[in-house]
């Protein structure tokens, strides 16, 4: 799976939109981008995933970029709530089980 | 409430102390895992489950025994272990294993180990 490289920490004010970025330079043409969350001494979350077009959920927005190099996920009013890590997770369809976390980006909202 | 359910929630057990941990999916899923999660480090996998069957063992000690009776539980058994695998233990569950399907995840158990 290709490698992923996200900021390791961001802010953002409550009601705002928070877009957090990823790089997958590296991508192949089969794989998918995922995105996951982990608040504090919960498990991790399923967001949204995407393989070229944009989605959308009730949760967020997956912008991908046209040569899919990177992709923003984008929570449209953040709330105290959102406060968590955000995993990009890159992964060929039937590639295996595993999902590579990684570090991820650690987003704080403030009031 | 995310269809994952794990206990016990927190458990400290000695060196020579053989425990537990039990998962419990409502999804009508067909795959399961479990995940080791040690402070600052990434998750990793331990163990995948399909269809009950044990379909990835990635190089785990054998002091960390699966079991998976039916589609909806999966056990790990503990016994003998050390310090260092003191962890957040993540159960998940996919409704296939191998595709793209989203893992749904428990909020762990928080195992210590003196």
């Amino acid at each position: 799976d290709a490698k992923t490289t996200q900021p390791p920490s961001m802010d953002c004010a409550e009601g705002r939109a928070a877009n957090l970025p990823c790089n997958h330079s590296t991508i192949s043409g089969n794989e998918y981008v995922y995105w996951y969350r982990q608040i504090h001494s919960q498990g991790p979350q399923y967001i949204i995933h995407g393989l070229k077009n944009n989605e959308t959920n009730e949760m967020a927005s997956l912008i991908i970029t046209e040569d899919r190099k990177s992709s923003t996920l984008i929570l449209p009013h953040a709330t105290l709530r959102d406060t968590a890590v955000y995993y990009c997770i890159v992964r060929v369809r039937h590639s295996g089980y595993a999902l590579n976390f990684g570090k991820g980006t650690s987003l704080l909202v403030t009031p | 409430e995310t269809g994952v359910t794990q206990t016990p929630r927190h458990l400290v057990m000695g060196m020579t102390n053989k425990k537990s941990l039990k998962c419990e999916q409502h999804l009508g899923h067909n795959a399961m895992y479990w995940y080791k999660q040690s402070a600052k480090k990434p998750l990793e996998l331990m163990f995948v489950y399909s269809l009950e069957e044990r379909v990835e063992n990635n190089s785990v000690p054998s002091r960390f025994s699966p079991e998976c009776p039916n589609s909806s539980h999966l056990f790990l058994h503990l016994h003998t272990l050390q310090p260092e695998d003191s962890a957040l233990y993540l159960c998940a569950s996919s409704q296939d294993s191998g595709s793209n399907s989203p893992l749904h995840f428990g909020n762990g158990t928080r195992l210590t180990v003196t």
